[in-house]
Order: structure tokens, then sequence, then C-alpha cells
């Protein structure tokens, strides 16, 4: 089984600084990470996903992860922020199954506020 | 292309009594996802379909929750009777066949926002 820790449960920073948000991992097997954004009052939107190869990966809006197989981390970054960035980031990963039964266990969240 | 719809977008129901909620995934998904996110945790799911069979169901309270996926499109989750825990939102997500890449990719929708009283 799969599980995940997302260490830090709110996160303020001002518009323009950087920020990261944490997220650990546990598996015995190989897996596929992702973090997720989740607006008030919407569903989830993909920010990006790690499957393989390059350990840095680029999703939307500006976004970063870089995946850290020795610590089993998956933390998310961005240069600068934007008010519009308020909102709950969730970390997910789900065991590489080689193209069946993709189950996603997520992370508690993190609730980004980003303060003019 | 249209996004997982689901409906209604808020219902609030006193304990003891049912409630069901809707959705429609994207066209051509073959996988259906039902997850519960309560307030200040992660989505956890309740239950998988392919196409209308069920994949995973290991976390679906199975004494008041029942779900069903008939034609392998539209999917219904019903509570019933409802327990004041059940408050949550409930989210239905989509994907691919399992045989087509990315599968891994789930689009959710909106999700049902309940209160039980």
């Amino acid at each position: 089984a799969q599980s995940v820790t997302q260490l830090d449960s709110q996160v303020p920073v001002f518009e323009e600084a950087p920020v990261e948000l944490r997220c650990n991992y546990s598996s015995s097997v190989s897996v596929y990470l992702f973090w997720y954004v989740q607006y008030p009052n919407q569903g989830l939107q993909l920010l990006l996903k790690y499957l393989s190869g390059s350990t840095l990966v680029k999703g939307i809006n500006g976004f970063e992860a870089e995946f850290n197989k020795s610590q089993t981390s998956f933390h998310l970054r961005k240069p600068s922020v934007h008010i519009s960035d308020t909102a709950e980031y969730f970390c997910a990963v789900t065991r590489n199954s080689g193209g069946s039964n993709y189950k996603l266990t997520f992370g508690k969240g993190t609730l980004l506020t980003v303060n003019p | 292309e249209a996004g997982v719809a689901q409906s209604p977008r808020y219902k609030i129901i006193e304990k003891r009594q049912s409630v069901a909620f809707w959705c429609n995934p994207i066209s051509g998904h073959a996988t259906l996802y039902w997850y519960q996110q309560i307030l200040g945790q992660g989505p956890k799911l309740l239950i998988q379909f392919q196409n209308n069979g069920v994949v995973d169901d290991s976390q679906l309270p199975k004494d008041r929750f029942s779900a069903e996926r008939l034609k392998g499109v539209d999917s219904t989750l019903k509570i019933q009777p409802a327990k004041l825990e059940d408050s949550a939102v409930y989210l239905c997500a989509s994907s691919l066949d399992p045989g087509r890449r990315p599968s891994y990719e789930q689009y959710f929708g909106p999700g049902t926002r309940l209160t039980v009283t």
C-alpha cells in the first residue's frame, strides 16, 4: 500500500515570494506521483505529474516539482506566487501497475494563502 | 471537450434520510471513480468502475453506501441511511480505458457537498 504525507497543513506567503510545498510518500513498489490543485468549491485540477525520466517536472501556472527517490519526496515549488495561487494543494501517488487499476492515494492537503 | 458533470452541487439532509448523487464522466472514459473528501482531508477512494464492472470497492461502507454504473456511462452513488459523519464532498472522476495512455490521469468533477444534520 502507498501513503502520502504533506508536512504543512497551511502555508502563508506574500505575493511574489517563492514557495515550497512539501510531500513525502511511502511505497514498496514503483509509483507515479501527482500534484493537484483545488480552488474553492471546485474539483481537483492536475498541476503536474512524475512518471519516469527527468526528476524535475514542470506543470501549469509556473509550478514545478522535483522527484527525489532516496528521500521519497516530491516537493512542489514556484519561484514567485500570485494572489490567484491561493488554493488547496494535494500530493497523490499511484502504483505504477503497467496500465491497470490506477488507484490514487492523496495526502491531507496544504492550504496555500497568498497575501498582498 | 465537456468535463465531468455532477449533480446536485449541494445537498442538505437529516440523518437517517437517503440521498443520491449523479455523475456523467467525460465521453469515452471507461474508468469512473467516486471519492469522499471530508473537510480537512484529502479525497479517499470509495469505488472504482471499469465500464460497468466494479474494480475496487474495498473502502465503500457497503452497509449504507451503494453505487452503480449502468451501461458503462453515468453513475449514481447512494447513501441510505445517512449519518452525521457522511458530511463531506463527494467527487467523481474519470479516466481512459487502462489499455489506452494516459489512463493514470484522472479528471475530476466539481463535487457534491453533502451536509447531514
